[in-house]
């Protein structure tokens, strides 16, 4: 497997809680990502990076920020968390050729 | 936007059938496809890919066929086995970023295969 940690793995907050999720590769890989996945839905995106400090919104972007401060960590933040925001949050990398490696996600609860 | 639809939601075969998972996306300009298994509880993981410029695509017991005209691709899976029980999930690439990793997913597949 791909060297890529996300934490934490589980997460209980309350709703309007700030909320901050970390994913740490150790590939060196330029692309990386953060996807929700919920039942029905499959993986959305949320947000990308291309490289340090470089970032972009994708399809469901409202409610997050991104940071990458460094090609290693790439860093998902709720401002403000909303019971709308459950869901189990994947990270993945990608070294230029297509293909995900996926973290081991994080699930995050609001209540 | 861009979209990608999948069918069907859930597939119950025996073991030893085969079965077929369909895709259809919106974005002209796709030109990767890949699919990912995802069993209970883990990570999804690329089982395999397609590039536009290629028609069908082989991996032991799975296949994966891409029609560019139609905008669909399909999901072969022959001589089933228990243990290829998981969600399938098929992807294509954004706006023909087929080396960045941006990609749409379908909703996914559940896919059962009785013993």
């Amino acid at each position: 497997d791909a060297g890529i940690t996300q934490s934490p793995r589980h997460k209980v907050t309350e709703t309007g809680t700030p909320v901050t999720l970390r994913c740490h590769q150790t590939e060196n890989h330029r692309y990386m990502y953060w996807y929700r996945q919920d039942p029905g839905h499959g993986l959305r995106l949320i947000h990308y990076s291309y490289g340090v400090k470089d970032t972009d919104k994708g399809e469901v972007s409202d409610g997050y920020s991104v940071s990458r401060s460094k090609t290693e960590d790439f860093l998902l933040t709720l401002e403000s968390a909303t019971s709308s925001q459950t869901s189990v949050y994947f990270c993945a990398i990608s070294g230029g050729v297509g293909e995900l490696f996926f973290g081991e996600g994080s699930r995050l609860t609001v209540l | 936007g861009e979209n990608v639809e999948q069918h069907p939601s859930t597939l119950s075969v025996q073991e030893g059938d085969s079965a077929v998972i369909k895709c259809t996306y919106s974005d002209s300009a796709s030109n990767y496809f890949p699919w990912y298994k995802q069993e209970l509880g883990k990570r999804p993981q690329l089982i395999i890919d397609i590039r536009s410029n290629v028609g069908e695509k082989k991996d032991q017991r799975i296949a994966v066929t891409l029609n560019k005209t139609a905008k669909h691709f399909s999901l072969h899976i022959t001589e089933t086995q228990p243990e290829d029980s998981a969600v399938y999930f098929c992807a294509a690439a954004v706006g023909g970023s087929g080396n960045t990793g941006k990609l749409i997913f379908g909703q996914g597949t559940t896919l059962q295969v009785k013993p």
